[in-house]
């Protein structure tokens, strides 16, 4: 698993509340995703981040915002959780390219199972 | 923005046949992953293909680019219990970070 740990594994929660998912990891890699796993849709970039307070929007980024205050640490926070937002959650990391090379493979976790109520 | 499409979506092969998983994008593929998940886990990288005609082996498992076809292949021979799971491919988007667009899955299961 590459030094990744989400946190929590599994979180029920009721539709209104906020919710943040943590994904730390010890590899000191710059690059971290967050991605969300839905049948019929696949793996969907939510936000990733390209170093610390350096973050950007993916493409499924509505309802859903992040933070990288420290370079191990991507926080992912649902502020006001929706049924739409049940799902497995996936964090990711990676390492710049080579100078005139292709980008380097992510690095999955284990992922998150949140259910909203 | 870039789809990908993966067949086929699930396949059941006896242990010791062979089988090809393909993978078909909707634009010019710049690199080419592909993973392996298993249930209730994270995904595994499997191989990395950046140029066309380029063919990896790891084990018995080996993925194929062609570049003009925009498509990716992925073969397993002699398949092993072992190798049941999802396989999901995924492309590369370009840019300085690896946001990749991923296919939607092959979940292939090997009997006994």
């Amino acid at each position: 698993d590459a030094g990744i740990t989400q946190s929590p594994r599994h979180k029920v929660t009721e539709t209104g509340t906020p919710v943040t998912l943590r994904c730390h990891q010890t590899e000191n890699h710059r690059y971290m995703y967050w991605y969300r796993q839905d049948p019929g849709h696949g793996l969907r970039l939510i936000h990733y981040s390209y170093g610390v307070k350096d973050t950007d929007k993916g493409e499924v980024s509505d309802g859903y915002s992040v933070s990288r205050s420290k370079t191990e640490d991507f926080l992912l926070t649902l502020e006001s959780a929706t049924s739409s937002q049940t799902s497995v959650y996936f964090c990711a990391i990676s390492e710049p390219a080579i100078p005139s090379s292709y980008n380097s493979p992510l690095h999955f976790g284990n992922g998150t199972r949140l259910t909203v109520t | 923005s870039q789809e990908l499409e993966q067949s086929p979506q699930s396949l059941i092969v006896q242990e010791g046949k062979n089988l090809t998983i393909n993978c078909t994008s909707s634009k010019t593929l710049y690199g080419l992953y592909w993973y392996k998940q298993k249930y209730g886990e994270g995904l595994i990288f499997l191989m990395m293909l950046q140029k066309g005609g380029e063919e990896k082996s790891h084990e018995k498992i080996t993925a194929k680019l062609d570049e003009k076809k925009q498509q990716s292949s992925l073969h397993i021979t002699a398949s092993q219990p072992s190798h049941a799971g999802i396989y999901l491919c995924g492309a590369d988007g370009r840019g300085t970070a690896s946001k990749l667009t991923f296919g939607t899955g092959t979940r292939l299961q090997v009997t006994l």
